[in-house]
């Protein structure tokens, strides 16, 4: 069983330039989260999907950050008009959620975003 | 989700057992304390979880006081590798783990 891939695994862009990252959940995983993770800091949560259906999205940082999951498959993260605060790295994790039990993060490598 | 605390750092020699404490005095009776380590630039690492009772898996034992407001969790013949950080974390059936700044554990020859 193959475990969460990201990609890029770095990513060095210029201020003002959008990024897209893409993540490739454990197969048959319906659940799929996105974190950010600054220097220092523990990982904090920006969004997830129950399948396709995008069910938290208030804690995404800013409008500029959007993310899909088209097929309730992969995902992407969208940074629109980067900032040099966004510089960070974004985590996804994935699990298999069943009604009446918790459900067990599996994280990927992550995806280490530098804003020159 | 109930707030952990847990040491800012912690020391262990190799070969002996590393005892990673955590409290979560505010713990209610759906939620799991859930254990998590981060190695320098890697994505977290899922160790082990539990509700009441002591678990225990390949990698780690976890043991929960009766009154669940404390737990330790015990990585019993630690190596090198073992070098990270540790998360504690408190969740109910919702979505998100709330990360702390977590326990950094040293493992010295």
């Amino acid at each position: 069983d193959t475990g969460v891939s990201q990609d890029p695994r770095h990513k060095i862009t210029k201020r003002g330039q959008n990024v897209t990252f893409r993540c490739d959940p454990i197969s048959e995983h319906n659940r799929l989260y996105w974190y950010r993770q600054t220097l220092g800091q523990g990982p904090e949560f920006l969004t997830y999907f129950q399948n396709e259906a995008q069910l938290e999205k208030s804690r995404l940082l800013s409008d500029r950050f959007s993310a899909e999951r088209p097929k309730g498959s992969f995902s992407t993260l969208e940074i629109q008009r980067t900032e040099q605060g966004d510089s960070a790295m974004y985590l996804c994790a994935s699990s298999l959620a069943r009604w009446g039990s918790t459900d067990t993060q599996y994280f990927g490598p992550g995806t280490r975003l530098t804003v020159l | 989700d109930a707030k952990t605390t847990q040491p800012p750092s912690m020391d262990c020699a190799e070969g002996r057992a590393a005892n990673l404490p955590c409290n979560h005095s505010t713990i209610s009776g759906n939620e799991y304390v859930y254990w998590y380590r981060q190695i320098h630039s890697q994505g977290p690492q899922y160790i082990i979880h539990g509700l009441k009772n002591n678990e225990t898996n390949e990698m780690a034992s976890l043991i929960i006081t009766e009154d669940r407001k404390s737990s330790t969790l015990i990585l019993p013949h630690a190596t090198l590798r073992d070098t990270a950080v540790y998360y504690c974390i408190v969740r109910n059936s919702g979505y998100a783990l709330n990360f702390g700044k977590g326990t950094s554990l040293l493992v010295t020859p």
